[in-house]
């Protein structure tokens, strides 16, 4: 069974500065989707960035961009030039794709990172 | 355009009762997933429907059931209520079966209360 882990329940930036989340997970698979989700107070999970397993390359969405280490199975999340709107609750999650291509159709989610900016 | 709707958005129920959530997915999404998140943990998956029909279930009891209507929106349904089952209940919703990984938009959840 694949587990995702979040080692960090709360952290805190300053406003315009970097901060880094960290997730690991466990799988004996090899091809997979990974994701970030942040949950603001409004409670609406809205999806960060996305990571397929099979590319190299490190995804990007603006301000936010991730480290993924496939031999590690690591896969953190830097955010820059953090904003006010940025705190919320952060959540790793995992995907298994099946070998055909299609994926169970479940988000395994860690328990969160709770990110607090400060003006 | 309406994102995912969840309905209702808080409700308090009593040990041994019976609950409907409902969710509407986005216009032309065709696939539906339940999530259940209780207070300080990540989402857990209750179920997949995909075209009305179940595509995945998560590890719950079946006193948990779900369905999906011709004009693709749903309902999760819980008997029995235990003091155990209050939690945020989300729905996600996706343009094509999660299968491929396309991407999942969440409603704002319902918050049930047992008491």
């Amino acid at each position: 069974a694949q587990t995702v882990t979040q080692s960090q329940p709360e952290m805190s930036v300053q406003e315009a500065e970097t901060v880094t989340l960290s997730c690991t997970y466990d799988t004996s698979e090899n091809n997979y989707y990974l994701f970030w989700y942040k949950q603001p107070p409004s409670r609406q999970m809205i999806l960060v960035i996305r990571q397929e397993a099979y590319k190299q390359q490190n995804a990007t969405e603006n301000r936010f961009s991730v480290n993924f280490q496939k031999a590690a199975k690591s896969f953190s999340l830097k955010i820059s030039d953090s904003q006010l709107g940025d705190t919320a609750m952060y959540f790793c999650a995992f995907m298994k794709l099946t070998s055909y291509g299609g994926s169970q159709g479940n988000l395994i989610f860690g328990k969160g990172t709770k990110l607090s900016v400060k003006p | 355009d309406a994102g995912v709707t969840q309905s209702p958005t808080h409700l308090i129920k009593t040990r041994g009762q019976h609950v409907t959530l409902r969710c509407s997915p986005i216009s032309g999404h065709k696939s539906v997933s339940w999530y259940q998140q209780v207070l300080g943990q990540g989402p857990q998956f209750i179920f997949q429907y995909y075209e009305k029909e179940e595509r995945g279930r998560g590890n719950f009891p079946d006193r948990f059931s779900a369905r999906q209507f011709p004009n693709y929106s749903s309902e999760l349904n819980v008997n029995a209520l235990l003091l155990g089952d209050s939690a945020l209940y989300l729905c996600a919703s996706s343009l094509l079966d999660f299968n491929w990984g396309t991407e999942a938009f969440f409603g704002q959840g319902t918050r049930l209360t047992v008491v």
